[in-house]
């Protein structure tokens, strides 16, 4: 199985700070590589997909880069909607696996 | 888009339970569809993949307890869990979309809890 790790675990930043999380796969996944975003009691909202491609609506200063092993979500500018936690996920090849989480909070 | 799920509640180890996902607006049959559960207080553990040529594709800890399954008719997806253990106890949530490398669509989840 792929093991996906991110960092850092969390993050403490504040309105306007740019802010990027490291999600790496323990073998290459290609670009089959998605973002996601999940508020305390909703269901997870995708954010990029295949590494770097934006779902239309997510606003332009979320991106994500990268390719194989490491990969990297960033938000140029964060806002107060963003204070959340993101997740990675592979789907090179089954089982499906999701990184632990980055909880993005107020400093 | 709207994915509704419902069939979760209260059950005990050893027990059986049906977890439905209806569509709107959205075909289960010609998009790939998954179920996604979270453990409370955990992160996002995928469970099940089903494409629309019917090939399904199980996590290793529910491989041979659970199935998936759709009736294109009713345009709702189903999972069924036999054998519930404690550590089955999460939210589960049904997704899906138009790619089966990423999940578009999430529902709002319905909470399983297996305890004695």
């Amino acid at each position: 199985d792929i093991q996906m790790t991110q960092s850092p675990s969390s993050v403490s930043a504040s309105v306007g700070d740019r802010v990027s999380i490291t999600c790496r796969a323990s073998e290459g996944v290609s670009n089959y590589l998605a973002w996601y975003q999940q508020k305390p009691g909703k269901a997870p909202q995708l954010l990029i997909y295949l590494a770097s491609t934006l779902k239309s609506g997510v606003p332009s200063r979320i991106s994500g880069s990268g390719s194989g092993t490491e990969f990297t979500l960033t938000i140029s500018s964060l806002q107060p909607e963003d204070f959340a936690t993101y997740y990675c996920q592979q789907a090179y090849s089954f089982p499906f696996t999701f990184g632990p989480g980055t909880k993005v909070d107020v400093k | 888009v709207q994915l509704v799920e419902t069939g979760g509640g209260l059950i005990q180890p050893g027990g059986s339970l049906r977890l439905s996902c209806a569509a709107s607006g959205f075909s289960v049959g010609g998009n790939y569809m998954n179920w996604v559960r979270q453990a409370p207080g955990r992160g996002l553990d995928w469970v099940s993949t089903i494409y629309g040529d019917g090939s399904s594709f199980y996590s290793d800890s529910v491989k041979g307890r659970f199935a998936v399954s759709r009736d294109d008719s009713k345009n709702t997806l189903f999972l069924e869990m036999n054998s519930l253990r404690v550590e089955d106890t999460a939210i589960y949530y049904c997704a899906g979309g138009s790619s089966w490398s990423h999940f578009d669509n999430w529902g709002q989840g319905t909470p399983v809890t297996v305890s004695s």
